[in-house]
């Protein structure tokens, strides 16, 4: 059965630094998601990703995140310069669709980002 | 904006003993509702989901949840729990406009055999 993939599955990194966040998602989905959840509280959604440009993003994802689909395969959460808060597991997920049929969101394993 | 609680952060139960937890929500269009199951060191799967129609709906592994539009909630069942069903269950609403999925907290569940 076809699943998405994230790397690496832990990442550690020192604040102020970039981070890039891999994610592969099951080849004929189209929109493509990340979400995110700091430890002891619910998943956030950050941001959803069609054709090629965001369609949706949260109060969360500021000018520090961005995405990318760098070639047909990846698709990529960057955070330019992190910071302590940024610490969490971050998600991704991807769907065949949106709207009532067929957006059911398949999850990948997670990168838990420590930033210390 | 929308929003899902689950009343319920920890359960602890006995093999064989009967599950609900409850979710609420706060949506004011129409709702796609889904339960999703992470077990310890996997990744969030689906559970089941409701779209319309019938508002028992079944999912995998013996669960079972029920819409109640009057009560805005989507309680997750199980009649006899199993040890392997030890995991995090995480309510969620479908937010068409904005294509985005809105979480409650999650309920850790235990099972003891």
């Amino acid at each position: 059965e076809p699943e998405v993939t994230q790397t690496p599955s832990h990442q550690v990194t020192q604040m102020g630094q970039e981070v890039i966040l891999r994610c592969v998602p099951i080849s004929n989905h189209l929109y493509f998601y990340w979400y995110r959840q700091i430890l002891g509280q619910k998943v956030e959604f950050l941001v959803s990703f069609y054709n090629n440009e965001i369609s949706e993003k949260s109060e969360i994802f500021d000018d520090q995140f961005s995405v990318e689909r760098p070639d047909g395969s990846n698709f990529t959460l960057k955070i330019r310069s992190t910071k302590l808060e940024d610490s969490a597991m971050y998600f991704c997920a991807s769907s065949k669709a949106t709207g009532s049929f067929n957006n059911e969101q398949f999850f990948g394993p997670g990168t838990r980002l420590t930033v210390l | 904006a929308q929003s899902v609680s689950q009343h319920n952060h920890h359960v602890i139960l006995s093999e064989a003993a009967s599950l609900e937890l409850g979710c609420n929500y706060s949506y004011g269009g129409t709702v796609n509702l889904f339960w999703y199951v992470q077990y310890p060191g996997q990744h969030l799967q689906l559970l089941l989901k409701y779209f319309s129609g019938d508002p028992l709906v079944k999912g995998i592994k013996g669960f079972e949840a029920e819409f109640i539009k009057s009560k805005f909630s989507f309680n997750l069942r199980k009649p006899s729990v199993q040890w392997s069903d030890t995991a995090e269950y995480f309510c969620a609403v479908y937010n068409n406009a904005g294509n985005m999925l809105t979480f409650g907290g999650g309920t850790r569940l235990m099972v003891k055999p």
